[in-house]
């Protein structure tokens, strides 16, 4: 079964530091990767995904993520974080095939704290 | 965007009651939707997966005669938690995802579930 691990379970920075969370996932074939933030009392909002060309995709907020398939990696990056990024992210893959066409497996999360 | 409602966000019960969430995709088709639900600094642990107009798929040791799915419409799907206990209090999350697989999956506000 595929699998997705977080290392990072809680991450406390201060402005302006860098930040690189990381995801490493098992399984074999072609995946669709997702990194997903969850706010403090908000629902699971789509930071960025990956599903073919570039490995180093963009999205939203500055964030940016690099898909390394040799290492089945794909870790989350910003240059200089803001108070305001304070939140839990969630990486997430999504297989090409399996029982249930479709599902996300999502990692345990990791919670970044910023200091202001 | 595309938009997910999640209705009701917080449900205080007695136990033996039974319980209904509803999760809607209020400006696009969603052919799949998925049931999660989180426990306190976890992941989202997978329910079911529910395509409309056909029974749900059920994750390995989830109770589908405790856990109810319904997907009527493309836009609409509920969860029934039957007889609630004081264990099934959680926080449940709904997801759902357009016709193409390469559409992410988009998250409801999540149900807090209290059950006395």
């Amino acid at each position: 079964a595929q699998s997705v691990s977080q290392h990072n379970h809680h991450v406390i920075l201060s402005e302006a530091a860098s930040l690189e969370l990381g995801c490493n996932y098992s399984y074999g074939g072609t995946v669709n990767l997702f990194w997903y933030v969850q706010y403090p009392g908000q629902h699971l909002q789509l930071l960025l995904k990956y599903f073919s060309g570039d490995p180093l995709v963009k999205g939203i907020k500055g964030f940016e993520a690099e898909f390394i398939k040799s290492k089945f990696s794909f870790n989350l990056r910003k240059p200089s974080v803001q108070w305001s990024d304070t939140a839990e992210y969630f990486c997430a893959v999504k297989a090409d095939r399996g029982s249930t066409l479709g599902r996300l497996y999502f990692g345990r999360g990791t919670q970044l704290t910023v200091w202001p | 965007g595309a938009v997910v409602s999640q209705h009701p966000s917080w449900v205080i019960c007695k136990s033996g009651t039974s319980v209904k969430i509803e999760c809607r995709s209020l400006d696009f088709q969603a052919t799949t939707m998925f049931w999660y639900r989180q426990f306190p600094k976890q992941s989202l642990m997978l329910m079911a997966t529910s395509n409309e107009g056909s029974k749900a798929t059920y994750e390995q040791g989830v109770e589908k005669d405790k856990f109810l799915i319904n997907h009527a419409s493309l836009t609409l799907s509920t969860l029934t938690v039957t007889s609630a206990h004081p264990e099934d209090s959680s926080f449940y999350i709904c997801s759902a995802s357009a016709l193409s697989l390469d559409q992410p999956q988009h998250f409801g506000d999540g149900t807090r579930l209290s059950i006395l």
